[in-house]
């Protein structure tokens, strides 16, 4: 495997579920984000770890729960989720967690569908 | 407040033809705009940058025209092909902090 990859490609859950999305970089990279990708609305960063703490939460719901075990694994739990959450989420890591120049790398995504 | 405003929200060009996509910003601490092109299927993938200290920039068939006053940036894609057909997201960041605030995106769709 290269670059980034996600885990599950799709997902469809009910409200009172629980489940997680699982993402990994095989770049060598410090810092890994998570973002939701809706349509007609711009990229939404959602949570941001360097070195595997969090230095960045963009006042996301409480049902949205990061984990990032190793710089190389990103993990999204979700529960107890609404309709409006279905979206595209995104995952992405960069080289350098404090240089924004740096090029972020992009997963295919993991389509998210709340029932 | 969205701090990256993207037009148009959808492109069709004839193929060999000029795509033209355009941001503006209004937060003048902004130092870095990359543009990003995303296949179906596939996550944004960066396709060219530029910082405020040049007023243009090319790749290849692509190319980016900054305009410091006017808080204006844009992808130019030349002689556009069927395989250009995507969509395009501008981003702009500042040179502290993690975050790239993104564009709304723009569909382009090259006819063969």
């Amino acid at each position: 495997e290269t670059g980034v990859t996600q885990t599950p490609r799709h997902l469809v859950m009910g409200m009172t579920n629980k489940k997680s999305l699982k993402c990994e970089q095989h770049l060598g990279h410090n810092a890994m984000y998570w973002y939701k990708q809706s349509a007609k609305k711009p990229l939404e960063l959602m949570f941001v770890y360097s070195l595997e703490e969090r230095v960045e939460n963009n006042s996301v719901p409480s049902r949205f729960s990061p984990e990032c075990p190793n710089s190389s694994h990103l993990f999204l739990h979700l529960h107890t989720l609404q309709p409006e959450d279905s979206a595209l989420y995104l995952c992405a890591s960069s080289q350098d967690p404090g240089h924004p120049y740096n090029e972020q790398f992009f997963g295919p995504g993991t389509r998210l569908t709340v029932l | 407040q969205q701090q990256v405003k993207q037009s148009p929200q959808s492109l069709i060009v004839q193929k060999g033809g000029i795509s033209i996509i355009n941001c503006a910003y209004e937060n003048t601490a902004f130092d870095y705009f990359p543009w990003y092109q995303q296949f179906p299927g596939k996550g944004p993938a960066l396709l060219i940058a530029i910082r405020p200290d040049v007023s243009e920039k090319k790749e290849g068939r692509f190319t980016i025209s900054f305009n410091k006053s006017a808080k204006q940036f844009s992808l130019h894609i030349m002689d556009s092909q069927p395989g250009d057909s995507a969509t395009y997201f501008c981003a702009a960041s500042m040179n502290t902090g993690n975050q790239f605030y993104f564009g709304t995106g723009t569909s382009l769709t090259v006819i063969p």
